[in-house]
């Protein structure tokens, strides 16, 4: 099973509508972050979380919320999708050991607004 | 100028050719780097953690140049599956707010 886990995968959905992704892990660890790709601009911070009680907002937070139900289960949320939010989205988790911190990524999910 | 500079490629090299990447960054309190290997449209794939001393793992060595605030990988032997884009990861000192290159091309040709 992975370690970090999205769902959905994939997603087409229109101008307007509220969606949530989700994402779960196993690693234990206390640090996840939510991040959207697009071609050429590469991985962009949306928001992150670094315990259940501790949000905070990325470079482009705008038009998205999140909520860090536990701490295995960070879920991002579009009140009103649109059509440039049309992305490659990614959850990873950080861990809090010093040194050689590593982030661990989940497998995507394809969004597409209409 | 962006926190964390790659150049984009393609670079097209045939097997068995060794090729290199460099990546930039500006935050001189920078403590952590990373390289990443991303298929196209999956998930980041952790490939090494850069140290001070270099690191090397098989086929591939990785650099940090403090003094110039720049990293390196080499690649060896270069394989047809080896055919990525490479990221480049740098977290600054004092937070956990990761910085991502835009990542560089490498397609190996038969």
């Amino acid at each position: 099973d992975a370690d970090v886990t999205q769902t959905p995968r994939n997603r087409i959905t229109k101008t307007g509508k509220r969606i949530m992704l989700e994402c779960s892990q196993t690693k234990g660890h206390d640090r996840m972050y939510w991040y959207r790709q697009d071609p050429g601009l590469g991985l962009r911070l949306i928001y992150y979380s670094f315990d259940v009680k501790d949000i905070n907002k990325g470079e482009i937070s705008d038009g998205y919320s999140v909520s860090r139900q536990a701490q295995a289960k960070f879920s991002l949320s579009l009140e009103s999708a649109i059509p440039n939010q049309t992305a490659l989205y990614f959850c990873a988790t950080g861990t809090d050991k010093l040194g050689d911190q590593p982030q661990h990524f989940g497998d995507g999910t394809r969004l597409s607004i209409l | 100028r962006k926190e964390v500079e790659q150049d984009p490629g393609p670079f097209n090299v045939p097997e068995g050719a060794t090729v290199a990447f460099n990546c930039t960054y500006s935050n001189s309190a920078s403590q952590s780097f990373f390289w990443y290997r991303q298929d196209c449209r999956k998930e980041p794939k952790l490939l090494m953690s850069v140290y001070s001393s270099g690191n090397e793992d098989g086929r591939f060595t990785a650099q940090l140049n403090r003094a110039s605030q720049y990293i390196s990988l080499l690649i060896r032997d270069s394989k047809l599956s080896d055919s990525a884009t490479y990221l480049c990861v740098v977290l600054p000192s004092g937070t956990y707010k990761y910085i991502f290159g835009t990542g560089t091309r490498l397609k190996v040709l038969a």
